[in-house]
């Protein structure tokens, strides 16, 4: 079956600092990756995603590229701000699973000033 | 205004008893999800519907229920049968059996007393 395996957290980064967050994942067919982010006490929202090898999805400075090779989707982004605390989520779907969302653990981000 | 509604925003029930979260949709999406989040899990599945009038159990379906009689309502019951119900409970929608993205609610927070 489908899995998705990412970086445990807790992440504590000051502003202005350089951020990853490892996903790789394994599925059967050939998945959907996705980025969601959580902010404290609210449903999940859409940060990016990529559909097909080496595709590269961003959105608000972060940056997360397909790498078939490596089965992997690393979220980056050059420069954390305040406002990026939140949790994020690396997800996967696929025509396999009957495009239902398989869903990382989930890493807690915090950035201080 | 387009979205998804989850009611109410919390909510404290008694052991014993049964309750019903509320999700309601006006994105004209086919397919809607109940997922739970408990602390360090990510989100785990608890059901699915595709179309009206159908439904399928997800990887943690025992203890809860759910009705879909119309396209835009998917509510979900927690009876007394789930053991460790208090989580936080979040609505999704999808499309189409597609590779696009789910769309959340802003959740439900249960409280066993």
């Amino acid at each position: 079956g489908n899995s998705v395996t990412q970086m445990e957290g807790p992440v504590t980064l000051s502003e202005e600092a350089f951020l990853t967050i490892n996903c790789t994942y394994t599925a059967t067919g050939y998945p959907s990756l996705f980025w969601y982010v959580q902010y404290p006490g609210e449903g999940l929202q859409l940060l990016l995603k990529a559909t097909k090898a080496d595709d590269k999805g961003s959105n608000k400075g972060f940056e997360a590229t397909y790498r078939k090779e490596t089965t992997s989707f690393h979220l980056e982004k050059g420069s954390v701000q305040v406002s990026d605390s939140a949790v994020y989520f690396c997800a996967l779907s696929d025509k396999g699973s009957n495009y239902k969302l398989t869903f990382g653990k989930g890493t807690l981000l915090t950035v201080n000033p | 205004d387009g979205g998804i509604t989850q009611s109410p925003k919390y909510l404290f029930r008694k052991e014993g008893q049964n309750v019903t979260l509320s999700c309601e949709q006006n994105l004209n999406h086919d397919a809607m999800y109940w997922y739970r989040q408990d602390p360090g899990q990510g989100l785990r599945l608890i059901y699915y519907s595709q179309i009206v009038n159908d439904f399928q159990k997800g990887d943690i379906a025992e203890g809860y229920s759910v009705s879909r009689e119309k396209k835009e309502s998917f509510p979900l019951t927690v009876t007394s049968a789930q053991k460790n119900p208090t989580a936080f409970y979040l609505c999704a929608t999808h499309r189409d059996r597609s590779y696009n993205e789910q769309f959340f609610g802003p959740g439900t927070r249960l409280t066993v007393l």
